[in-house]
């Protein structure tokens, strides 16, 4: 069981807008400046999607936003591709002295 | 542009040592404002962070995990090794490398290697 909550699945059409919520508690994403999302496509690495609950790397597109609200975050994905189809994970910091992920989702694009 | 290259053993038996190399390119594993990490993932589930090491050789590690693992570097080399013993089918996975661009606790893993798989099994 993760410490950071997240929906198993998701799914939309392509060009809608899809979230996908992260869920922690007071200490992890409620103590913790900062959530991080990554994307891993099927048979790859992960790749850092938002950094610091908001930020894009370098040659993300702005389809891609993250927000951050009390213990919990969301990455939101407007205009959805066939290529976003691929895993979703949160990540924080936990006082327990760990880094810690969510259990990822699973975005389908229909 | 920074490369990690994970590479080890792809088996290894239960009760023994899990050892793994990530060789890095493309930049210096010496500089003081990066950490090193291990993250894997077990087939068909989530990620799961085992630990990380500073360029000065300050380690942290999962709590989960603690005393199973240790976090090397060989700056000479410019490679960060993991071990991880004694190893069960539980420890069957994609172990990743991957680097911190600032200090712990509010930092991200922002360049990862491809990743490299151990099954665990006699």
């Amino acid at each position: 069981q993760s410490v950071l909550t997240q929906p198993p699945s998701v799914s939309g059409a392509p060009g809608q807008r899809v979230t996908i919520s992260c869920t922690g508690s007071s200490s992890n994403i409620g103590a913790s400046s900062y959530v991080h999302w990554y994307q891993q496509l099927p048979g790859t690495a992960p790749k850092l999607l938002i950094y610091d609950n908001t930020n894009r790397p370098s040659g993300v597109p702005d389809r891609f936003s993250g927000s951050k609200s009390g213990t919990s975050a969301s990455l939101a994905i407007t205009g959805l591709q066939a290529e976003d189809e691929a895993d979703y994970y949160c990540q924080s910091y936990d006082s327990s002295l760990s880094v810690v992920f969510g259990g990822g989702t699973k975005l389908t694009v229909l | 542009q920074l490369y990690l290259q994970e590479s080890g053993p792809g088996l290894v038996k239960p009760s023994e040592t899990l050892s793994l190399t990530c060789t890095v390119s493309g930049g210096s594993i010496n500089s003081p404002s990066y950490l090193w990490g291990w993250v894997r993932q077990p087939p068909g589930k989530g990620l799961e962070w085992i630990g990380s090491i500073y360029s000065r050789g300050g380690t942290y590690y999962n709590p989960s995990l603690k005393g199973r693992v240790t976090i090397t570097l060989d700056t000479s080399r410019n490679q960060v090794s993991l071990r991880m013993r004694p190893v069960t089918a539980e420890d069957t996975a994609v172990y990743y490398c991957a680097r911190h661009p600032r200090p712990l606790p509010v930092t991200h893993f922002d360049f990862w290697g491809r990743g490299t798989l151990v099954a665990v099994s006699s």
